[in-house]
């Protein structure tokens, strides 16, 4: 089945660093990677799509210069936290429409801790 | 692309009763689809239901669709403590659309 790994599983780093979130799609092309952020208890919250070769589309209330994304090819996306503060400590995770009928394919996601 | 709202917010059971979840929805739909997330954990899919469709089942879950009603159910038979997670409901237009989850039903199951 299609399979995305997401890494880092989890970071830690200090405020004003950046961090960056990988997700590869193993065996199936992602043209198309969701990005969503969930905090403690609650749902998750979609912050952008991406698309290969193209712009990524951010969701209202989405910073799209402090969360840069990159989606350079068909296997791979990234999201930077740029100028990481405590207050993106969150916890991340791509989501690829994966093949049919298996729905979409997340990844296992990342724990990003700002101290 | 629309938000599901799962009901209840939260559900706890004995091993081995049966769980059952329910989500509403507010537009016309191609498909729902079900999702459950471990603790700390990405999402998994569960089992997606085409809007020409009634029931589906897939081992211990069964989900119902109600276009009529706008809504479906998902029910986990001879629940498991391994079933203790959150599940989502995604109702989706079709193709590669972004998917909006809302709160979850968290299920705890009690051995």
């Amino acid at each position: 089945g299609a399979v995305v790994s997401q890494h880092p599983s989890w970071v830690i780093c200090k405020s004003g660093t950046s961090v960056k979130i990988e997700c590869r799609s193993l065996d199936f092309q992602a043209t198309t990677m969701f990005w969503y952020r969930q905090f403690p208890k609650q749902s998750l919250m979609l912050m952008a799509t991406s698309n290969e070769g193209s712009k990524a589309t951010y969701e209202q209330g989405v910073e799209k210069d402090k969360f840069l994304i990159n989606h350079a090819s068909l296997t791979l996306s990234t999201l930077t936290v740029t100028s990481a503060h405590p207050e993106d400590s969150s916890f991340y995770i791509c989501s690829a429409p994966g093949l049919h009928p298996s729905g979409y394919t997340f990844g296992s996601g990342t724990r990003l801790t700002v101290v | 692309s629309q938000q599901g709202e799962e009901d209840p917010q939260a559900l706890s059971i004995q091993e081995g009763e049966n769980a059952t979840m329910n989500c509403s929805y507010k537009t016309s739909i191609n498909n729902l689809q079900w999702y459950r997330q471990n603790s700390g954990r990405g999402l998994v899919h569960l089992i997606l239901i085409r809007s020409n469709e009634r029931e589906k089942h897939s081992g211990r879950l069964r989900v119902t669709l109600d276009t009529s009603k706008k809504s479906s159910s998902l029910l986990i038979t001879a629940s498991r403590a391994a079933d203790t997670a959150s599940y989502f409901c995604a109702p989706s237009d079709g193709g590669s659309e972004k998917l909006v989850f809302g709160k979850g039903t968290k299920l705890t199951v009690n051995p």
